[in-house]
């Protein structure tokens, strides 16, 4: 039982390009989530799932893509990356009855 | 969403009791209170959950008054190690959406 994993730890971009990062649980939980932080920050909401098939915008949605075709992955895609998009990106899943949430331990992204 | 209030910061001593007060005004009557812990480089990590009065577990003691405007985390004698960031966050059934906050950044000291 490996929890959240997420892929990959770290990465380095130029300005334009484009990346998926990829979420994977094996806990069966309905719920994940893309997190967002910067130094000193807390943690931001960037898209979230509530099952296979839907998606839906957090609170700093602009610039991010995802999508959800499997209930154990969730992709996070940048389609035309920019230096304020270095960040440490997280990712969490839960249970839909239970308000616990489970983290993954983080993509480190850095955008030139 | 239930805002949350907490202390940007805080020092204490190996050893000692530490209790982290986070303020919830606006707390729905369905709205549990939980809090995290995140070390540098990592995710956060869940603590302790509660709805009211006093939950307690292996890692901490969380403190909800009747009116439950409010919940205090309790860290019984601190180490080293308990030098993270605690998030409280405040969220009931059915919530798509979390907003952490800037969380109480802990720094035990020897």
């Amino acid at each position: 039982n490996a929890g959240v994993t997420q892929t990959p730890k770290f990465r380095v971009l130029k300005t334009g390009q484009s990346m998926t990062l990829l979420c994977a649980q094996d806990m069966n939980h309905e719920y994940m989530y893309w997190y967002r932080q910067d130094p000193g920050m807390g943690l931001r909401l960037i898209h979230y799932s509530v099952g296979e098939g839907t998606t839906a915008k957090g609170e700093v949605p602009d610039g991010y893509n995802v999508s959800r075709l499997k209930k154990q992955n969730f992709l996070l895609g940048l389609e035309s990356a920019a230096p304020s998009q270095t960040s440490v990106y997280f990712c969490a899943s839960r249970k839909t009855s239970v308000e616990t949430q489970y983290f993954g331990p983080g993509t480190r992204l850095l955008v030139l | 969403l239930a805002k949350t209030t907490q202390p940007i910061s805080m020092d204490s001593y190996e050893g000692q009791e530490v209790n982290i007060t986070c303020s919830h005004n606006n707390i729905a009557t369905n709205d549990y209170i939980t809090w995290y812990q995140q070390f540098p480089s990592q995710g956060p990590r869940f603590i302790i959950q509660g709805y009211k009065t006093k939950v307690t577990n292996e890692v901490a003691s969380l403190f909800i008054p009747a009116d439950r405007k409010s919940s205090t985390l309790s860290l019984p004698r601190v180490s080293l190690s308990d030098t993270a960031v605690y998030y409280c966050l405040v969220a009931g059934p059915g919530t798509y959406k979390y907003i952490f906050g800037t969380g109480t950044r802990l720094k035990v000291l020897a």
